[in-house]
């Protein structure tokens, strides 16, 4: 079942511009982490954000989560063409539910050059 | 290498045919995922094993998939009596994490399965 649902489905920005991508789920999470995947390739982690976490940053990396929202927000700063990907987000279940990682239906973003 | 290896990287197969695609995951990862991915979506859960046992295979479509890691290394899915509603990449992943907070995952570059 879906947990994860991001907003926009598509997102096209120019070079140099903000790129702010949502995500909202269902349940109670112990985390939530974003995951970027290039076309016809495996995803790879961007970054993990615990529930007891309100802001995380990783480079031009910034992820917020609000928990009485069941709410996430990824933003890229200073957008480069190499950041054209899809973005997904990924629960997992605090209570009730096994280790496994439940991801939405991403986000794909066009950098422009 | 030091990644998660899939093979094969491409499958074309005839329906009602039975497909086994492979996982060679990080060396010392406890956990391994497999996860199945159509075009536009998201990758969808199957199985996940901690160690040799699958801790959840609620993901499992139906009984034509079955999947196994007998020495808790590399593990394969079994497709069995294939359809074309098969056809997608199927990822694996693995992780290190042992308790019940899931953590980073590392993906392979997925198996591309085609059913004519």
């Amino acid at each position: 079942s879906q947990q994860g649902e991001e907003d926009p489905q598509a997102l096209s920005i120019q070079e140099g511009e903000n790129a702010t991508m949502n995500c909202s789920y269902k349940t109670s999470i112990n985390n939530l982490q974003w995951y970027r995947q290039n076309s016809g390739r495996g995803l790879v982690h961007l970054i993990l954000i615990r529930s007891n976490e309100r802001e995380k940053h990783s480079g031009r990396l910034r992820v917020t989560l609000d928990t009485s929202k069941k709410s996430s927000s990824l933003l890229i700063t200073a957008s480069r063409a190499a950041d054209t990907a899809s973005y997904f987000c990924a629960t997992d279940r605090a209570q009730g539910g096994s280790e496994k990682l439940v991801f939405g239906k991403g986000t794909k973003l066009t950098v422009n050059p | 290498g030091a990644g998660v290896s899939q093979t094969p990287s491409n499958k074309v197969t005839e329906k009602g045919k039975y497909v086994e695609l492979r996982c060679d995951p990080i060396s010392g990862h406890t956990a391994l995922y497999w996860y199945r991915q159509s075009l536009g979506q998201g990758p969808e859960f199957l199985i996940y094993f901690q160690g040799t046992g699958a801790a959840d295979d609620s993901g499992l479509p139906n009984d034509r998939f079955f999947a196994v890691r007998p020495e808790g290394s590399v593990s394969t899915l079994k497709i069995q009596r294939t359809e074309r509603g098969d056809s997608a990449v199927y990822l694996c992943a693995s992780s290190l994490t042992s308790g019940r907070d899931t953590g980073e995952l590392f993906f392979g570059e997925g198996s591309r399965l085609t059913v004519l």
